[in-house]
């Protein structure tokens, strides 16, 4: 079964980088026709996606975070990462990563990590 | 940007109720629409996709429709545990966007 774990740094200060890492166990981040994204949630609102990324390294980032988003690959590791530079307390979220299961047409998310907070403070 | 519109954003309603959730999207996405379910303190879990796919362990209570720009998730005879937000998502053009969400109170 596959399942996806978020790890990274619970606190970032203003104008510092969230860095965070999803590691996939139960399946290779390599399979060629599954995209792996990150999205989050601030505390008491809803969910936007941040991008995807291809085991190829090919990405796809939401317009609103393009500037300031890094998403990568480690296939040896079986890991996909997340950097967010310049954050603001708006950044403040819960961050889920997540499989983009695919038909080869359509696509939806699942399954999706437990979720890790990162509050944005000083 | 392709939004989502959700209606309502919150009702109550009693176990057993028929509970329906409607989904309008900006622009045509086709089919290319998921429903989630989010539990207090929990990541989002699939339960239909493709508008109307079940997904697999998901109950048969719960059901998807539509085309185009409107969508609906059905729950046929809510049960306890039924009582979450639930949220859609379309795929159908990048950015993927959600929206913003249907809570599902105790009456």
């Amino acid at each position: 079964q596959l399942q996806l774990q978020e790890s990274g740094s619970g606190l970032v200060k203003p104008s510092q980088t969230l860095s965070l890492t999803c590691t996939v166990s139960g399946g290779s981040i390599s399979s060629g026709i599954y995209s792996w994204s990150w999205i989050r949630q601030p505390p008491g609102r809803g969910l936007e996606w941040i991008g995807y990324i291809y085991h190829s390294g090919s990405t796809n980032y939401n317009p609103s975070l393009k500037s300031r988003v890094t998403i990568s690959v480690d296939r040896s590791k079986n890991q996909f990462s997340l950097k967010l530079s310049s954050v603001t307390a708006a950044d403040t979220a819960v961050y889920y990563c997540t499989r983009d299961a695919t038909d080869g047409t359509s696509n939806w998310f699942d399954p999706w990590g437990q979720g890790t907070l990162v509050t944005v403070s000083s | 940007d392709i939004q989502l519109t959700q209606s309502p954003s919150s009702l109550s309603a009693s176990v057993g109720d028929r509970v329906t959730i409607t989904c309008r999207a900006s622009q045509s996405i086709n089919t290319y629409l998921n429903w989630y379910q989010q539990k207090p303190g929990k990541a989002p879990n699939l339960l239909i996709y493709v508008a109307s796919t079940l997904q697999s362990g998901v109950p048969p209570r719960f059901s998807g429709s539509g085309s185009g720009t409107d969508f609906t998730l059905t729950i046929s005879s809510l049960q306890p545990e039924d009582f979450a937000i639930y949220y859609c998502q379309q795929n159908n053009m990048t950015p993927w966007t959600f929206g913003q969400g249907t809570k599902v109170e105790i009456k």
